[in-house]
């Protein structure tokens, strides 16, 4: 079985401040990792993912992550962040898998919620 | 493509009560699924489907119904409301792409149970 941890229920931050949204997994499989946003009143949409190859992850909105193996931690990051970037964000797994069933079956942690202060 | 859409936004029922959450998506993706979502404990998957005709359970099924008789839409069937599934409900597709499965959100319902 596969569990996630968001270190952060709440990170509140300045508007053009940096921001870090911490992620922890667990898992006895190998997964790929999930970075998903959720703007108020909004269903959820991909912000980035990583499935192998390099550690640092660029997704949209100018957010990246990056994956650590040896700590099992797959951290978000964006440098300066905008008013626009006040949402929920929720951290998922899903394990390697070609069959439906398996590789569609996302694993999420609790949520972050950022609020961007002016 | 307007992608995932649920019917309704809002609905407010009373203990014992039943309800059909509506689903339905445009981009004749064959995986569909239901997850509610709770303060705290991000989305928990409730049932999905691989294709019309088939369904199966997720992790939080009980008290849920579904079916699948076309691509298009996956309609969530709460039997006997319960104030445990106050929540916001959200169904998903999902396409292969880049080396995994994306998934695709719709807006939301949120739920009330008295």
């Amino acid at each position: 079985a596969q569990s996630v941890t968001q270190l952060d229920s709440q990170v509140p931050v300045f508007e053009e401040a940096p921001v870090e949204l911490r992620c922890n997994y667990s898992s006895s499989v190998s997964v790929y990792l999930f970075w998903y946003v959720q703007y108020p009143n909004q269903g959820l949409q991909l912000l980035l993912k990583y499935l192998s190859g390099s550690t640092l992850v660029k997704g949209i909105n100018g957010f990246e992550a990056e994956f650590n193996k040896s700590q099992t931690s797959f951290h978000l990051r964006k440098p300066s962040v905008h008013i626009s970037d006040t949402a929920e964000y929720f951290c998922a797994v899903s394990v390697i898998s070609g069959i439906k069933a398996a590789g569609n079956k996302l694993t999420f942690g609790g949520g972050t919620r950022v609020l961007v202060k002016p | 493509n307007a992608g995932v859409t649920q019917t309704p936004k809002f609905q407010v029922l009373k203990t014992g009560q039943s309800m059909t959450l509506q689903c339905a998506q445009d981009m004749n993706h064959e995986y569909m699924s239901w997850y509610r979502q709770d303060p705290g404990m991000g989305l928990r998957l409730i049932h999905y489907s691989v294709g019309a005709g088939i369904t199966d359970q997720g992790e939080v099924p009980n008290g849920y119904n579904v079916s699948r008789s076309t691509t298009e839409d996956f309609p969530l069937r709460l039997l006997s409301a319960a104030p445990s599934q106050t929540s916001v409900y959200f169904c998903a597709s999902s396409l292969y792409r880049d080396g995994s499965y994306e998934q695709y959100f719709g807006p939301g319902t949120r739920l009330t149970v008295t």
